[in-house]
């Protein structure tokens, strides 16, 4: 079946350093989402991206959808402790999987 | 207030025991979705539904059982079957099709302890 795994499974960053997690589908997605996850509490959608090669920003968090549309990343400029929690990506249409996840620590 | 709501917050369950944790939302989303979490891990999908009446297996659907009689509930049934059941369950819905607002809303979770 699909899976969709995540690299690193930990980052551990010092604040102000850069932060970057890559999502691997084994098939080709339609369009994949990412989700932030505060400690304790539930995913929180972030961004969805749909075109080949696509590139999103939201203040400091990148987003890119690959040519083949079956990896994805998200890269943060100059972390912030409030950026702390996991970050999954996800996709599917009707069966929808999310990415094993990336932890992310900011030491302050 | 539009949102999905999952109930209770907490939950402990005696070995051998059913427990049903509920999931309710006024989102209008025909899609619906369990989901568990372990300390530490990702989230695993347990059962979905697209439509009433119908659902499909998830990855981990041993041991959970489900059903999808109206749109807006879809509670989830952890059985006796289940040997390791104590995790953080999520309930999610979403509209479905590949277009602009395909996300998932997340109810807040469920946590069973088995005691």
């Amino acid at each position: 079946g699909q899976q969709v795994m995540q690299i690193p499974q930990y980052q551990h960053v010092q604040e102000g350093e850069d932060f970057t997690t890559y999502c691997n589908s084994s098939t080709t997605l339609s369009n994949i989402q990412w989700y932030k996850q505060r400690p304790g509490g539930h995913p929180v959608f972030l961004i969805q991206l749909v075109k080949s090669g696509e590139v999103k920003k939201q203040k400091r968090l990148t987003f890119q959808f690959g040519e083949a549309k079956k990896n994805s990343s998200l890269h943060i400029t100059a972390t912030q402790t409030t950026d702390v929690g996991t970050y999954f990506c996800a996709g599917g249409t009707y069966k929808y999987i999310f990415g094993t996840g990336t932890r992310l620590k900011v030491l302050a | 207030d539009g949102g999905i709501t999952q109930s209770p917050k907490y939950l402990f369950r005696k070995e051998g025991q059913n427990v049903t944790l509920s999931c309710e939302q006024n989102l209008n989303h025909d899609a619906m979705y369990w989901y568990r979490q372990d300390p530490g891990q990702g989230l695993r999908l347990i059962y979905y539904s697209q439509i009433v009446n119908d659902f499909q297996k998830g990855d981990i659907a041993e041991g959970y059982s489900v059903s999808r009689e109206k749109k807006e509930s879809f509670p989830l049934t952890v059985t006796s079957a289940q040997k390791n059941p104590t995790a953080f369950y999520l309930c999610a819905s979403r509209v479905l099709g590949q277009g602009a607002g395909a996300e998932a809303f997340f109810g807040q979770g469920t946590r069973l302890t088995v005691v």
